[in-house]
């Protein structure tokens, strides 16, 4: 089985700042990784994802993730942040070759200030 | 525009009444998804389908059914069994059930039990 930590369940930054948002999880087997966004009362939008190959990821709004096998971990950054990045992020993962079933952290919310 | 429309919104039901939560897409997709969201947790899967008259149960099946009876649509009906049944609903779809593919989601429904 997999499961997923988000080692922050909230992020407080200055706008322009850099932001890394910590994500840990655990599998006995390979893994897909994922990092979605939730705007309030919406649905989620993929950011980014690593299924194979550079294990620097980069997505959607400047943000990038890097896979890090030995450590578990795929933790995301932004080198600066802007006021509309405020939402909530989830961290979450599938197992290689299964079948779909996304596993996902509680979530970090990022929230960025004047 | 391709993508994925729930129906309605936000939902208010009374104890002891079953309700139905609309799920669409347009984009062709054989897999459709439902997943609950509580306030400070991730989300969780509750019934997945992968074609068309076939459908699995997720870790949080009791109190919930679904039906695929057309490829565009993914209804989910909350019963009365569901002994906590307020959260915020969400729909997703993906081309197949290969874990490769990415999950695409709604806007969601808010159910509130009154």
């Amino acid at each position: 089985a997999q499961s997923v930590t988000q080692l922050d369940s909230q992020v407080p930054v200055f706008e322009e700042a850099p932001v890394e948002l910590r994500c840990n999880y655990s599998s006995s087997v390979s893994v897909y990784l994922f990092w979605y966004v939730q705007y309030p009362n919406q649905g989620l939008q993929l950011l980014l994802k690593y299924l194979s190959g550079s294990t620097l990821v980069k997505g959607i709004n400047g943000f990038e993730a890097e896979f890090n096998k030995s450590q578990t971990s795929f933790h995301l950054r932004k080198p600066s942040v802007h006021i509309s990045d405020t939402a909530e992020y989830f961290c979450a993962v599938i197992a290689s070759g299964g079948y779909n079933k996304l596993i996902f952290g509680a979530g970090t919310r990022l929230a960025v200030h004047p | 525009d391709g993508g994925i429309t729930q129906s309605p919104k936000y939902l208010f039901r009374k104890e002891g009444q079953n309700v139905t939560l609309s799920c669409e897409q347009n984009l062709n997709h054989d897999a459709m998804y439902w997943y609950r969201q509580d306030p400070g947790q991730g989300l969780r899967l509750i019934y997945y389908s992968q074609i068309v008259n076939d459908f699995q149960k997720g870790d949080i099946a009791e109190g919930y059914s679904v039906s695929r009876e057309k490829k565009e649509s993914f209804p989910l009906t909350v019963t009365s069994a569901q002994k906590n049944p307020t959260a915020f609903y969400l729909c997703a779809s993906s081309i197949t059930r290969d874990s490769t593919d990415t999950q695409y989601f709604g806007p969601g429904t808010r159910l509130t039990v009154l």
